[in-house]
């Protein structure tokens, strides 16, 4: 089944413990995605990945890492936790997103809720 | 920068009415535009997508695209409770979402 699997589901944690949310496609998808949602926020992106080794910040990068050593996963890592990144995470992600003409469909991972204390 | 506009709701319709859901956009430079649908705590669906100006239709879904505006429109024929959830429209290159539209489908 063609799918996006991230994890955990849910995760608590203390403020400074270093995490990392692991998210896998199995799409063989070029692109890749983190967003957080925050209530009256909606969707922001944190970073972003074209390819293998390619990554590129989003609307809200500070605080996160990431990686693409590989083309099936993306993990996002917050080395030092804080209570404001506390929010619902989603990974995605999608065939190709080159080209303004291009209309691939983004597959989303169900979500990680991270709660810092 | 680019962005995507949506009022935030919520839309309260009666079941079996016609839901409206709009949104702009700031760039020209997005040429294909989708919705999403996200029930609470799940992670948003694809509904429709579209890249020509005019309408697309899909069951009791259509969406409506207007470039020269800089507008797309979402309209649910025939509402059900079931559609009750937060709509997202995006642009893409690379893909961002407006905040989203709250619909409650009222039996």
């Amino acid at each position: 089944e063609a799918q996006v699997t991230q994890n955990p589901r849910y995760l608590i944690t203390v403020t400074g413990k270093k995490l990392t949310v692991t998210c896998s496609q199995n799409m063989n998808h070029e692109y890749m995605s983190w967003y957080r949602q925050d209530p009256g926020l909606g969707l922001r992106q944190i970073y972003y990945s074209m390819n293998v080794e390619v990554t590129d910040k989003g609307d809200v990068p500070e605080g996160y890492k990431v990686s693409r050593k590989e083309k099936r996963n993306f993990p996002l890592i917050l080395e030092s936790p804080s209570p404001n990144q506390t929010s619902l995470y989603f990974c995605a992600s999608s065939l190709s997103l080159l080209s303004p003409q291009s209309n691939e469909k983004l597959f989303f991972g169900s979500g990680t809720q991270l709660s810092v204390l | 920068q680019k962005e995507v506009e949506q009022n935030s709701g919520p839309l309260s319709v009666p079941e079996g009415a016609i839901a409206s859901l709009n949104c702009t956009y700031s760039d020209r430079v997005s040429q294909s535009f989708f919705w999403y649908r996200q029930y609470s705590g799940k992670s948003p669906e694809l509904i429709m997508s579209i890249y020509s100006n005019g309408d697309k239709e899909d069951g009791r879904f259509t969406a409506q695209l207007n470039k020269a505006s800089q507008y797309v429109s979402l309209l649910i024929r025939d509402s059900q409770p079931s559609d009750s959830a937060t709509y997202l429209c995006a642009g893409n290159t690379p893909l961002v979402f407006g905040k989203g539209t709250r619909l409650s489908v009222i039996a």
